[in-house]
């Protein structure tokens, strides 16, 4: 079974930072692999996506990820972090032998200082 | 166009009392798909619709949960007999179709249970 493991539960970086948030995955196959944002009382949004091609994905909001297979990993990347960045960040795994229903890991809750 | 709807936004509910929420996918789109998060966790999938058929129930947790589509467009989630377990976000998405598509998650009904 897939499965998505998500290290940090909360972290905390001061505005114009960098940051990173990690996801580890398990998949049998080459794994459809997600990030989505969550806001208090706002439903997911996509940030980015990975098929297949390029492993390194741009998405919305200044926001990239890298496919690492051998490390089963596809962590979360954004050079300079802003106040409105602050929300729940979930990494999910698409299971494309099942109509694509998705694996959340537990979520990272990111908090910006001032 | 509109996004995915869900409705109502809350709703609370005694022990033993029968629920029903309702999702109310973006135009077109064939596959919606059911998800249940509980409070600090990510969201956890309960089932997939196809067009008017259940393609994967494998997510429900027991037979108290049920859902239709009977149209191919709304879908209602139904709880019998609700525990107060079974508080949570329920979360509707849907998409294109199943496979390397987006999916677009609706607000949620928060569902509180006495």
């Amino acid at each position: 079974a897939q499965s998505v493991t998500q290290p940090d539960i909360h972290i905390t970086v001061s505005e114009g930072a960098s940051l990173e948030l990690r996801c580890n995955y398990s998949y049998g196959a080459t794994p459809y692999l997600f990030w989505y944002v969550q806001s208090p009382g706002q439903g997911l949004q996509l940030l980015l996506k990975y098929f297949s091609g390029d492993t390194l994905v741009q998405g919305i909001k200044g926001f990239e990820a890298e496919f690492k297979r051998s490390q089963s990993s596809f962590n979360l990347r954004k050079p300079s972090v802003h106040w409105s960045d602050a929300a729940e960040y979930f990494c999910a795994v698409g299971d494309n032998n099942a109509g694509n229903m998705l694996t959340f890991g537990g979520g990272t809750r990111l908090m910006v200082k001032p | 166009g509109a996004g995915v709807s869900q409705t109502p936004s809350n709703k609370v509910t005694e022990k033993g009392k029968y629920v029903e929420l309702r999702c109310d996918p973006i135009s077109g789109h064939t596959a919606l798909y059911w998800y249940r998060q509980s409070l600090g966790q990510g969201p956890e999938f309960l089932i997939y619709f196809q067009g008017t058929g259940a393609a994967d129930d494998s997510g429900l947790p027991n037979d108290r949960f049920f859902a239709v589509r009977p149209e191919g467009s709304v879908s209602t989630l139904k709880i019998q007999r609700t525990e107060r377990g079974d508080s949570a976000v329920y979360l509707c998405a849907s998409s294109g179709t199943s496979y390397n598509n987006e999916q677009f998650f609706g607000p949620g009904t928060r569902l509180t249970v006495l």
